[in-house]
């Protein structure tokens, strides 16, 4: 099946630094891809919608300026998490559609001190 | 709006036991419906999926079928096995190519004791 990785795996960072997390689409061309965020024992929250080519589409309430969407190629999307602050850590989940499905990626785990 | 509404976890079971976890959902027109799992630590995985009214999606002895007078898309197993404990997940979405987001319920953890 349609395989999609994310890099890092787990990032530990200062707060006020800005940290970047990738996600691939290895096996296929992915036009939009999706990015989550999930608290614990919760739901995934869908953040942002990223095509490529053009800019994302932000849910109500996500901070576009903090988090920054680029989706530079039909494989590649990369989330910025810009001036983390401890009530950015989470776990990140992006998903790339193909197939008539999405695929999710297994996650970062960010950790802002 | 859409959404989707799952019953509330934790769910324990023994294993060998039945298995219901219950999802209904509210959409404008005609979804697609999935059930995503996820293990712990990892990101997650299409379980199964249906999208139309009286297909049941199945895949490793999980089986759900899309009842469209109900709104429900429960999931059923006869018997589960420790390797089975995991979060699951309902979701919908209105069109079934890839490139719509998907709507989540809540999750459901279910842990299997031996």
């Amino acid at each position: 099946g349609a395989v999609v990785s994310q890099h890092p795996s787990w990032v530990i960072c200062k707060s006020g630094t800005s940290v970047k997390i990738e996600c691939r689409s290895l096996d296929f061309q992915a036009t939009t891809m999706f990015w989550y965020r999930q608290f614990p024992k919760q739901s995934l929250m869908l953040m942002a919608t990223s095509n490529e080519g053009s800019k994302a589409t932000y849910e109500q309430g996500v901070e576009k300026d903090k988090f920054l969407i680029n989706h530079a190629s039909l494989t590649l999307s990369t989330l910025t998490v810009t001036s983390a602050h401890p009530e950015d850590s989470s776990f990140y989940i992006c998903s790339a559609g193909g197939h008539n499905e999405q695929f999710f990626g297994p996650g970062t785990r960010l950790t802002v001190l | 709006g859409n959404s989707v509404t799952q019953m509330e976890g934790p769910v324990t079971l023994s294993e060998e036991a039945f298995l219901t976890i219950n999802c209904t959902y509210t959409a404008t027109g005609y979804p697609s419906l999935f059930w995503y799992v996820q293990y712990p630590g990892e990101g997650l995985q299409l379980l199964l999926k249906a999208t139309k009214a009286d297909d049941k999606g199945s895949n490793k002895g999980f089986e759900a079928t899309y009842r469209k007078e109900t709104t429900s898309f429960h999931l059923e197993k006869g018997s589960v096995q420790v390797s089975d404990s995991a979060v699951y997940f309902c979701a919908l979405t209105l069109l079934n190519f890839g490139n719509e987001k998907l709507t989540f319920g809540t999750g459901t953890r279910l842990t299997i004791i031996p």
